[in-house]
């Protein structure tokens, strides 16, 4: 069965950096893009960012434009998201979630995601 | 950026009712909207997507109508495990995607 889990969060001070990262297993990882989605504390979804299945193609929500960069290592059967200039409003639980797209087309429908991870910004 | 904007905020049910739920679109979004269920402490789960395309296992009494700027969710039968927080998504114009705020569905 599809499972992705999802490692690296924690408390860090503003400013600094983390890495978050992503096990993919149950699928074959190189056919699929992928994404991070965030929920704040008791808010809504907000979408972070996608990568095409090659890991190639890449968008970024504006909030973390310039700041998160998203990876996937289709050897490793992971994907990366590596968080830079932490601010507070970046505290979230952070998802991975499978694009339901094959051969090569990503359609942003999120048809299996990650448990989350927590990422705490504060001094 | 297209804003979803989902109605009610709360809706008050009781088991064995029919639910209904708006999602509406800032522009036309064809019907590239999907829907989510979350519930507390659990990541989201796929309902529908194509506005109306059940997901892989999802049952029959959860159907989406709608196209364009208006989408309902419709669940037919309330049963307990339904109660939970429900999100909208467009994908037809992006990035961004966009979700909705949420509907949260509780027990009277």
């Amino acid at each position: 069965q599809v499972q992705l889990v999802e490692s690296g969060g924690g408390v860090v001070q503003p400013g600094r950096s983390l890495r978050l990262s992503c096990a993919a297993s149950g699928f074959t990882f190189s056919n699929y893009g992928m994404h991070w989605v965030r929920q704040a504390p008791g808010k809504g979804l907000e979408w972070v960012a996608v990568t095409w299945q090659d890991g190639h193609n890449k968008y970024y929500a504006d909030s973390v434009k310039g700041r998160f960069t998203i990876s996937k290592d289709n050897s490793k059967n992971t994907l990366y998201l590596q968080m830079s200039s932490l601010r507070a409003e970046d505290t979230a639980v952070y998802y991975c979630a499978r694009d339901l797209g094959l051969n090569y087309q990503v359609l942003s429908i999120l048809d299996f995601w990650g448990q989350g991870i927590l990422v705490t910004v504060s001094s | 950026e297209i804003v979803m904007t989902q109605s009610p905020a709360t809706l008050s049910m009781s088991p064995g009712e029919r639910a209904t739920l708006s999602c509406r679109a800032s522009q036309s979004v064809s019907s590239n909207l999907a829907w989510y269920q979350q519930k507390p402490g659990q990541a989201p789960r796929l309902l529908i997507y194509g506005a109306s395309t059940r997901a892989t296992d999802i049952p029959a009494r959860f159907s989406g109508s709608g196209s364009g700027t208006e989408f309902t969710l419709t669940i037919s039968s309330l049963q307990s495990e339904d109660f939970a927080v429900y999100y909208c998504q467009q994908y037809n114009n992006w990035p961004p995607v966009t979700f909705g705020q949420g509907t949260k569905l509780e027990i009277k």
